[in-house]
């Protein structure tokens, strides 16, 4: 079945220590989105590309960055993790090529990887 | 941005009630769509509804929508243990590419 898989699903790393999430799509959609989800609370988006096109939220951090080397695949790179950094990290595909309106808004999601900063 | 505003924050009910949820939201839509998130897990498409249509159904599931008082409900029939999970709204914005959410639902199904 196409998905969005994230790797990995739990993640532990030390204070300062970069880490990297990685994500990966057999949708073959041509955006892909980052968000961080803290306790009961809605995803806040980090940032997205459209095809190759890099989107930063204004109050991303500079501590997040993202890479996309292909369609398929797309990276979360947390350079000095903070204890603040501690979330769950859900990576999510949209297909804005797609002919109808309301098709190309519906977002398809990983599972997330949950964080833990020591 | 989070502009969207969902209530009740959270709603406990036995297993076979119905249960309804509301989200409110502040610009104008193209579409209003809602998501499930199962704990500890990504999140899960259920339904979208246009802003030129007024209901919609699927399965157990009636979406409304009340593009003047900018609202919406969903409404789960004949409610299910395993249909506990935090329920999101989404609008499209102003953005092309980006969903405003709601703060979420979180829903707990009493056997």
């Amino acid at each position: 079945d196409a998905m969005v898989i994230q790797n990995p699903r739990y993640q532990v790393t030390q204070f300062g220590k970069p880490v990297t999430l990685s994500c990966s799509q057999t949708l073959n959609h041509n955006v892909m989105y980052w968000y961080q989800q803290k306790s009961s609370q809605a995803p806040k988006l980090l940032f997205h590309y459209y095809d190759k096109d890099f989107n930063n939220e204004a109050d991303t951090p500079d501590n997040f960055q993202s890479r996309r080397p292909n369609t398929s695949f797309c990276f979360l790179d947390i350079r000095s993790p903070g204890l603040g950094d501690a979330a769950m990290y859900l990576c999510a595909t949209s297909d804005r090529l797609a002919g109808d309106l309301g098709t190309k808004n519906i977002q398809y999601f990983g599972a997330g990887t949950r964080l833990s900063v020591l | 941005s989070q502009q969207g505003e969902e209530d009740p924050q959270a709603l406990s009910i036995q297993e076979g009630e119905n249960a309804t949820m509301n989200c409110s939201y502040k610009t104008s839509i193209n579409n209003l769509q809602w998501y499930r998130q199962n704990s500890g897990r990504g999140l899960v498409h259920l339904i979208l509804i246009r802003s030129n249509e007024r209901e919609k159904h699927s399965g157990r599931l009636r979406v409304t929508l009340d593009t003047s008082k900018k609202s919406s409900s969903l409404l789960i029939t004949a409610s299910r243990a395993a249909d506990t999970a935090s329920y999101f709204c989404a609008t499209d914005g102003d953005s092309n590419y980006q969903l405003i959410w709601g703060a979420g639902t979180k829903l707990i199904i009493k056997p």
